[in-house]
């Protein structure tokens, strides 16, 4: 069936690097990704958004490539501080709701 | 601005018991909708409600129901809990229909004995 997912469980990144995150997607009639940030203790916060006819966006610190030909989305997060410690999840549209990826837990060590 | 609000924070039942969760959204967010976040499975789609007509049902089972008040406020109802039910339930609301629009509550963890 069709699925979104994510290539790592688990990233650490030294405070100040930039961070990586990746994500697959299966269904090729998707048009539209989101990327969420959660912390502890909260619901997902949108951080940033593309649609198909994109293949980069970029935000405050933060740049989504969407890659239709493999279809792979990725965040790059740049100057990776304390405070990106989350867990980072790809979405996309179904047509009526988000699918969402298993996540990446992005842990900023000192 | 009150952001989206989730009651209760922490529930504890057993098996076969129901549960009722609440969801009361931004001031002038008319669209709630409702997910189950697991560890194995992640975050799923149940259901989403606007204006007190429910507009489009994930995958589970009849067990999991809702509605929505004429203040759009939203309930959540899983009746026969099963271990599998233990999880955390997210409401997200939104006035349109753009997810960047969209703003998730902090979630009701439910823990099923």
């Amino acid at each position: 069936g069709e699925s979104v997912g994510l290539h790592l469980p688990t990233l650490s990144v030294q405070e100040g690097d930039n961070s990586i995150i990746n994500c697959a997607y299966s269904n090729s009639a998707s048009d539209y990704f989101i990327w969420y940030k959660q912390e502890s203790g909260k619901g997902p916060q949108f951080i940033i958004d593309i649609r198909s006819n994109m293949d980069k966006r970029q935000g405050q610190r933060v740049t989504v490539l969407l890659n239709k030909t493999v279809k792979h989305l990725s965040l790059q997060i740049a100057a990776t501080q304390p405070g990106d410690s989350a867990v980072y999840f790809c979405a996309e549209d179904s047509g009526y709701a988000l699918n969402f990826g298993k996540g990446t837990s992005l842990l900023v060590t000192p | 601005k009150a952001g989206v609000t989730q009651t209760p924070r922490y529930l504890i039942k057993t098996r076969g018991q129901q549960v009722t969760l609440s969801c009361s959204p931004i001031s002038g967010h008319r669209s709630v909708s409702w997910y189950q976040q697991t560890p194995g499975q992640g975050l799923q789609f149940l259901f989403e409600y606007f204006s007190e007509t429910q507009r489009n049902k994930g995958n589970f089972p009849g067990r999991f129901s809702g509605r929505q008040f004429s203040n759009s406020r939203s309930e959540m109802n899983v009746s026969t809990l099963e271990l599998g039910d233990s999880a955390l339930y997210l409401c997200a609301t939104s006035a349109g229909f753009s997810y960047n629009e969209q703003f998730f509550g902090p979630g009701t963890r439910l823990t099923v004995l």
